[in-house]
């Protein structure tokens, strides 16, 4: 199985702030990655699909690069809402495989 | 509006069985390829299986294959996952989430999840 992992595990930050979350495969997979946010409670949200395109609602606030096992999710201008979970996703080949998660908290 | 609801999880004992179920409006399940996704407590989310839209294909993480099936009634708007053999392992949120393309793709919808738990 693919490994994805992330770094860094935690983040903290202030509103207004700008953050990149990184994510590593373990073995090249193309722009097969996709982002989620997850509050507690809820269910991970889509932001970001193929590395780099916005889902349709996502503020363009997010965004997202990289290709082969390299990724980011940035997030400039921090706003309240944005202080949670966040998940990166291949799904180059089965098993699809998620990070273990980057928590962002309010600093 | 789409929306899944899923229902069906409860507490069970080790080596017992549940069936899962999510009920799909507001889009045509026969179009898309559908998952199970579960989160164990304080855990990131864990794909578990997925099924081709006409029900002739399906894949498994290696942990589940041989104890649960995936299965779908279009007809009915309905996905199902029948859990056999469970473990305490198995303990988690399980999501049905809907495929953003055909096949090993995101997910672009999510239910809002019913929780197992497996225990003595």
């Amino acid at each position: 199985a693919i490994r994805m992992t992330q770094s860094p595990s935690s983040f903290s930050a202030s509103t207004g702030d700008g953050i990149t979350i990184n994510c590593r495969a373990s073995q090249a997979i193309s722009s097969y990655v996709a982002w989620y946010q997850q509050k507690p409670g809820r269910a991970p949200n889509l932001l970001i699909y193929g590395a780099s395109t916005l889902q349709s609602g996502v503020p363009s606030r997010f965004s997202g690069s990289g290709s082969g096992t390299e990724f980011t999710l940035t997030i400039v201008s921090l706003q309240s809402e944005d202080f949670a979970t966040y998940y990166c996703q291949q799904y180059s080949s089965y098993p699809i495989t998620f990070g273990q998660g980057t928590r962002l908290e309010i600093e | 509006e789409v929306y899944l609801v899923e229902s069906g999880g409860g507490l069970v004992q080790p080596g017992g069985s549940l069936r899962l179920s999510c009920a799909a409006s507001g889009f045509s399940l026969s179009n898309y390829w559908m998952s199970w996704v579960r989160q164990a407590p304080g855990k990131g989310p864990e794909w578990v299986a997925n099924i081709r839209q006409d029900g002739n294909e399906k894949h498994y993480v290696d942990s589940v294959e041989g104890r649960f099936t995936i299965s779908r009634d279009n007809a009915e708007n309905s996905l199902y996952l029948q859990m056999i053999s469970l473990r305490a392992e198995d303990t988690a949120v399980y999501y049905c989430a809907r495929e953003r393309l055909v096949g090993a793709t995101d997910f672009d919808y999510w239910g809002q999840g019913t929780l197992v738990t497996v225990s003595s």
